[in-house]
């Protein structure tokens, strides 16, 4: 099992352009989360999804879009990328609940908007 | 006030001493609680779940005080490859975790 897997490692994107992050986890999962990173912060829950076909706002949703449309995939878009969304990006799947289940997180995307 | 507070150390222990974390958390709606491991650069990975008696893993013990709102992770007999960050991660009543900013051990030789 490869776990969570996500695409790119690393991306530089001028302010104004869009890019799509990639997650796939190949664990039958059926929930999946996107998270950033600041330095010095914690984790902040962007979106997440129950399961294919069914996504829901986190803490931070704003600039951002999700899709589910298989088990596996949940990509991140960035339609207007701005400067506070300089970030690292952590997907993450588990299999059920938060409360019973861990979640498995990506090796996660190093993104810097200039 | 922030919703789960730890401080950010950083701690710089021995090797085999004994280090202690707490970390606080603000919604007493709080159902599950954890410690999760991050490595420098790296995506964080659960160490253990906290359970209200108290539990043990190795030399890692976790303990839950529901009163006081605090669960604190002690490590005994420090290790150089317990150098990290620790988060501590709370489950309100939302399901959604809340993560800490994390604690941050540097065992040295």
């Amino acid at each position: 099992n490869a776990g969570v897997t996500q695409t790119p490692k690393f991306r530089i994107l001028k302010i104004g352009q869009s890019m799509t992050l990639q997650c796939t986890q190949d664990m039958n999962h059926n929930y999946m989360y996107w998270y950033r990173q600041d330095p010095g912060m914690g984790l902040k829950l962007i979106y997440y999804s129950v399961g294919a076909g069914i996504t829901d706002k986190g803490e931070v949703p704003n600039g951002y879009n999700v899709s589910r449309s298989t088990t596996e995939d949940f990509p991140l878009r960035l339609e207007l990328a701005a400067p506070s969304q300089t970030s690292v990006y952590f997907c993450a799947s588990s299999y059920g609940l938060a409360n019973d289940n861990e979640q498995f997180f990506g090796p996660g995307t190093r993104l810097t908007v200039l | 006030r922030k919703e789960v507070e730890q401080d950010p150390g950083p701690f710089n222990v021995p090797e085999g001493a004994t280090v202690a974390f707490n970390c606080t958390y603000s919604n007493s709606a709080s159902q599950s609680f954890f410690w999760y491991r991050q490595d420098c650069r790296k995506e964080p990975k659960l160490l253990m779940s906290v359970y209200s008696s108290g539990n043990e893993d190795g030399r890692f013990t976790a303990q839950l005080n529901r009163a006081s709102q605090y669960i604190s992770l002690l490590i005994r007999d420090s290790k150089l490859s317990d150098s990290a960050t620790y988060l501590c991660v709370v489950m309100g009543n939302t399901d959604k975790l809340i993560f800490g900013t994390g604690t941050r051990l540097q065992v040295f030789p």
